[in-house]
């Protein structure tokens, strides 16, 4: 099975700052990457998927790399509304999500 | 705008089978792929199972056989069932759609098993 090691679990930012999450792949998953945000008592939203491509609607401050098995989200500009938990997820072999990053307020 | 609603009971026993409907508006369930995701409280998000139309299914490991999924193309809806439940199955359990990833999501639903 393809684990997902996200980090950090948690970080606290201001608005304005720049913030980024890393997902590691324990293998090979090619540009099946997809990054999520979720608010609490929701259901996750699509941000990004094939590595850096943006869902519809998503606004541009968001965006996501890759580096060999290493995924990135950015947020080049933390706005209030982003304050919420972030899951990357593979969907090369099975599905997996990362276990989560807490984005909270400074 | 495609809408996913998953229904069924909100509390289930121990030993007993867990069985989840999803119900699809606003398009078919004849493409794509559809998923059932579970995340217990305060947890992370774990993907269970999906179904094709085809009938072409893959389930999580993890779960060692006590899942299996089901599409009612003539109902637009799809099903879940776990079977053999322990505390450890309390979670909202969401449907989800898959085209490159899961761009459309049911609000989830509490299942919580308890005697």
């Amino acid at each position: 099975d393809i684990q997902m090691t996200q980090s950090p679990s948690s970080l606290s930012a201001s608005v304005g700052d720049r913030v980024a999450i890393t997902c590691r792949a324990s293998q090979v998953i090619r540009t099946s990457l997809a990054w999520y945000q979720q608010k609490p008592g929701k259901a996750p939203k699509l941000l990004v998927y094939g590595v850096s491509k943006l869902q519809t609607g998503v606004p541009s401050r968001f965006s996501g790399s890759a580096s060999g098995t290493d995924y990135t989200l950015s947020i080049s500009s933390l706005q209030p509304e982003d304050f919420a938990t972030y899951f990357c997820q593979q969907y090369y072999s099975a599905r997996t999500f990362g276990q989560g990053t807490k984005v909270e307020i400074k | 705008q495609v809408q996913l609603q998953e229904s069924g009971p909100g509390l289930v026993k121990p030993s007993e089978t867990l069985s989840l409907i999803c119900n699809v508006s606003g398009g078919s369930v004849n493409s794509f792929y559809w998923h059932w995701i579970r995340q217990p409280p305060g947890q992370g998000l774990e993907w269970l199972a999906y179904i094709h139309y085809s009938g072409v299914t893959k389930s999580n490991a993890s779960l060692k056989g006590r899942i299996s999924i089901s599409i009612d193309t003539s109902k637009n809806q799809f099903s879940l069932k776990l079977s053999s439940v322990t505390t450890a199955d309390t979670a909202v359990y969401y449907c989800a759609r898959e085209a490159i990833a899961y761009d459309y999501w049911g609000p989830g639903t509490l299942v919580i098993v308890s005697s």
